[in-house]
């Protein structure tokens, strides 16, 4: 089945650091959507990307789609104590699923 | 936003005993609601889909007998494992997509429950 590789696993940047997690599908999506779980919490949706190169920002973050809609990034700018969680990315399911096929995510801690 | 909501949030049980958690869409009706496993630092494991109506698809590995599960209405789906042991212990997270708004729809995630067994 399809597979969606995340990484890194940890990473642990200074306040202020830029900060990147990075995933790649073992086949090509439709979408891809990224999620913030802080720690405690439950995971919330933050943006989906549809079009091959598609590249979309929030504020500090910023998202990117591969050419071949199989990777993608995101990137956070000048990372503050409150960007601390973890980071999934998320491609569909099977052909006729519902299901979202998670990446293991990347756990970011900010060193004040 | 739509809301998905999950209760309890936190439940201790002693070993043997069974527990329930609830999962609600509250202003969307989810045919397909999904149930995760979590564990400590780790990603979130999918262990069925719950479908309004018809049974379960449990995924590999899953003990259907242990987590019964039933969606009863469209905006209920519930989680119950039987007989629990303290290896069952885990945060258990359900999800809901509003497929009237596109199957491309992102999902919304239940709060949480942490369960404990002693």
């Amino acid at each position: 089945g399809q597979q969606v590789m995340q990484i890194p696993q940890y990473q642990h940047v200074q306040e202020g650091e830029d900060f990147t997690t990075y995933c790649n599908s073992s086949t090509t999506l439709s979408n891809i959507q990224w999620y913030k779980q802080r720690p405690g919490g439950h995971p919330v949706f933050l943006i989906q990307l549809v079009k091959s190169g598609e590249v979309k920002k929030q504020k500090r973050l910023t998202f990117q789609f591969g050419e071949a809609k199989k990777n993608s990034s995101l990137h956070i700018t000048a990372t503050q104590t409150t960007d601390v969680g973890t980071y999934f990315c998320a491609g569909p399911g099977g052909a006729g699923s519902y299901q979202l096929t998670f990446g293991k995510g990347t756990k970011l801690s900010v060193i004040p | 936003g739509a809301v998905v909501s999950q209760h309890p949030s936190r439940v201790i049980c002693k070993s043997g005993t069974s527990v329930k958690i609830e999962c609600r869409s509250l202003d969307f009706q989810a045919t397909t609601m999904f149930w995760y496993r979590q564990f400590p630092k780790q990603s979130l494991m999918l262990m069925a889909t719950s479908n309004e109506g018809s049974k379960a698809t449990y995924e590999q590995g899953v003990e259907k007998d242990k987590f019964l599960i039933n969606h009863a209405s469209l905006t209920l789906s519930t989680l119950t494992v039987t007989s629990a042991h303290p290896e069952d212990s885990s945060f258990y997270i359900c999800s809901a997509r509003d497929y009237l708004q596109g199957t491309n729809t992102e999902a919304f995630f239940g709060q949480g429950t942490r369960l404990t067994v002693v």
